[in-house]
């Protein structure tokens, strides 16, 4: 069963860019059957699709983030990756990464989640 | 804001049963696959139902899923103490090149 783990810095101060990575056990990110998700959802509110990547390095971004987003793959780490610039402290949440299948996609695996808070 | 809509919470009594529905349009329900998801309190969402109205290994058949037009619903019978939670409909918004979730529904056993 595959096993998703965010990584990164809780804290993020006003303006910078948030970094954040996501390990994968259990899978493979060369794997051609999934995308690899990041959803993030603030304190009391409802779940945001993020975006995707594909193995291939293929993308799709949320139209309300994609300005400011890039989403990475590495194959050779077995990992992939969120950069989020120009942070607010709207952009505050808890972050999951996931994964979904090629086709009918859905989320059908979920990290246990890493909080940012933007602040100075 | 979210272009499916759910209403913000439902109740019952345990062992009764309950709806949550989810309204979308053409460009989403419409036209692709609708998935559900439950969230625990504190915990990460997970997959509930997905294809409208498949179940992954482990969900009981308590929880079931159905689509109609540019709506679709979840319900969930024999409700337990252990249903609460906020629970998220969720599918691919063609018009966005995006997935979309839902507003999301709390669901308090009385």
């Amino acid at each position: 069963q595959v096993q998703l783990q965010e990584s990164g810095p809780g804290l993020v101060k006003p303006s910078q860019t948030l970094s954040l990575s996501c390990s994968v056990s259990g899978g493979s990110t060369s794997s051609v059957s999934y995308y690899w998700t990041w959803i993030r959802q603030p304190a009391g509110k409802g779940l945001e699709w993020i975006g995707r990547v594909y193995t291939t390095g293929n993308t799709d971004y949320n139209p309300s983030l994609k300005s400011r987003l890039t989403i990475s793959i590495d194959t050779s780490k077995n990992q992939f990756s969120l950069q989020l610039l120009s942070m607010t402290a709207a952009d505050t949440a808890v972050y999951y990464c996931a994964r979904g299948p090629w086709g009918r996609y859905r989320v059908d695996s979920w990290g246990q989640g890493t909080l940012v808070t933007v602040s100075s | 804001q979210s272009v499916l809509t759910q209403p913000p919470s439902v109740s019952a009594a345990p062992g009764q049963k309950v709806s949550i529905s989810c309204s979308g349009s053409s460009s989403n329900i419409g036209n692709n696959y609708v998935s559900w998801y439950q969230q625990l309190p504190g915990t990460a969402p997970k997959l509930l139902i997905y294809d409208n109205n498949k179940r992954p290994s482990g969900i009981p058949d308590r929880f079931s899923g159905s689509k109609s037009g540019t709506s679709a619903t979840l319900g969930i019978t024999g409700l337990q103490t252990g249903d609460e939670a906020d629970y998220y409909c969720g599918t691919w918004d063609s018009s966005l090149s995006a997935f979309v979730f839902g507003t999301g529904t709390k669901v308090t056993v009385l």
